[in-house]
């Protein structure tokens, strides 16, 4: 098993560009999210998803948005990056032993 | 609604010293309580996890005990390592529509010197 897989590992942006960052996983989980890590502020929800179909909102969902097509994949998309999305986003996974989250290496975001 | 709070950082000790890192949380219903670790430039890797009051949780060395009464989940080893140089997550999980959510400290850095 591969686990969460994210790409890319890097990316810069200028403001205005739009990107998708990918998110797979090879556990047959049902619940995946995204998340933001910002120093200082710890890991913050952006958008979930309990199944393929289904997403909802986070903490801070704005400015990003989500689908669920298949139950392996979870794709993050910023329409019109701002600098304020500057930060590192991770991927995770739930189990269901104990909802224990599977985190993919993360994406290091800039936007200039 | 959901919160942790965890001791700032960073937390320098030397080998051999015993760490302990404060974790307290708020909360409705009887959340799960979980340490995450993430070493430099990689994603967090659950350390230990605790489902109910009184529990103890443990792993490489680390035990964590969730305290109901103190709603509390203090990460404590005996003995550090400079391999144990890294960001300790404290978080709790929260149960909603059909998934679980899990709510984090802002994370604390722990360097471990010679």
């Amino acid at each position: 098993n591969a686990g969460v897989t994210q790409t890319p590992k890097f990316q810069v942006l200028k403001t205005g560009q739009s990107m998708t960052l990918q998110c797979a996983q090879d556990m047959n989980h049902e619940y995946m999210s995204w998340y933001r890590q910002d120093p200082g502020m710890g890991l913050r929800l952006i958008h979930y998803s309990v199944g393929a179909g289904i997403t909802d909102q986070g903490e801070v969902p704005n400015g990003y948005n989500v689908s669920r097509s298949t139950t392996e994949d979870f794709p993050l998309r910023l329409l019109s990056a701002a600098p304020s999305q500057t930060s590192v986003y991770f991927c995770a996974s739930t189990g269901t032993l104990d909802n224990e989250q599977f985190f993919g290496p993360g994406t290091r975001l800039t936007v200039l | 609604g959901n919160s942790v709070t965890q001791m700032e950082g960073p937390v320098t000790l030397s080998e051999e010293a015993f760490l302990t890192i404060n974790c307290t949380y708020t909360a409705t219903g009887y959340p799960s309580l979980f340490w995450y670790v993430q070493y430099p430039g990689e994603g967090l890797q659950l350390l230990l996890k605790a489902t109910k009051a009184d529990d103890k949780g443990s792993n490489k060395g680390f035990e964590a005990t969730y305290r109901k009464e103190t709603t509390s989940f203090h990460l404590e080893k005996g003995s550090v390592q400079v391999s144990d140089s890294a960001v300790y997550f404290c978080a709790l999980s929260s149960v909603t529509g059909g998934g679980n959510k899990l709510t984090f400290g802002t994370g604390t850095q722990l360097k471990v010197e010679l």
